[in-house]
């Protein structure tokens, strides 16, 4: 089965840099996805990483290293907005679209 | 482009008994997801079709849940009868492919059981 790590809670002020962690165990790996959740709200698609490295999309990054089945999350000048709960998620052969628990990002002023 | 519908946004019904949702996915959009996501918790997988076939509802609790995706458009979750541990927000999704690299969300279903 799928099995994936990220902390549960994280915490930094306005303008500050963050990074949320992943790790992952599947059979079938074919790419790590990021998706944001607000409050009530639907998760919504942030990044994906099929292959080993860095994709930059606006304020946030996204890493993966398939060796170390290993990515994480970057968020640079943080905003206020960017309160919610992030989640790692797997696609694999079998099962596709497995998600973490979630990292609820708090940022304080 | 419209998004991921569902229907109702909330349904609050007594245990043992039967409650349905609806879920219209994204036009061209292949690939329909169900998920279950708890308080706290991250969306769990509950089945996920091609077009009109099933092929994964490996983690579907087939006792009391079924669900069809009639012409590989619409589709419809069921519970029957409902428990209190049923409780929890019902999501669906959908994706343009198979291999998805993203997959589209709709405000999900908040079930309250009591």
């Amino acid at each position: 089965g799928q099995s994936l790590e990220q902390p549960s809670e994280v915490t930094a002020v306005e303008g500050a840099i963050v990074q949320i962690n992943c790790t992952y165990q599947t059979s079938g790996f074919y790419g790590l996805s990021w998706y944001q959740q607000h409050d009530g709200g639907a998760p919504t698609f942030l990044s994906y990483n099929a292959l080993d490295g860095l994709e930059e999309t606006g304020r946030f990054s996204s890493f993966l290293s398939r060796s170390d089945s290993y990515g994480y999350l970057l968020l640079q000048e943080l905003q206020m907005k960017d309160s919610a709960s992030y989640f790692c998620a797997v696609s694999s052969g079998y099962s596709t679209l497995t998600f973490g628990k979630g990292t609820m990002l708090l940022v304080s002023p | 482009e419209a998004g991921v519908v569902q229907s109702p946004r909330y349904k609050i019904i007594e245990k043992k008994q039967p409650v349905a949702f609806w879920c219209n996915p994204i036009s061209g959009h292949n690939t329909l997801y169900w998920y279950r996501q708890n308080l706290g918790q991250g969306p769990e997988l509950l089945i996920r079709y091609e077009n009109e076939e099933a092929v994964d509802d490996s983690q579907l609790p087939k006792d009391r849940f079924s669900a069809e995706r009639l012409k590989g458009v619409d589709s419809t979750l069921k519970i029957q009868p409902a428990e209190l541990g049923d409780s929890a927000v019902y999501l669906c999704a959908s994706s343009p492919e198979t291999m998805n690299t993203e997959a589209f969300f709709g405000q999900g279903t908040r079930l309250t059981v009591v």
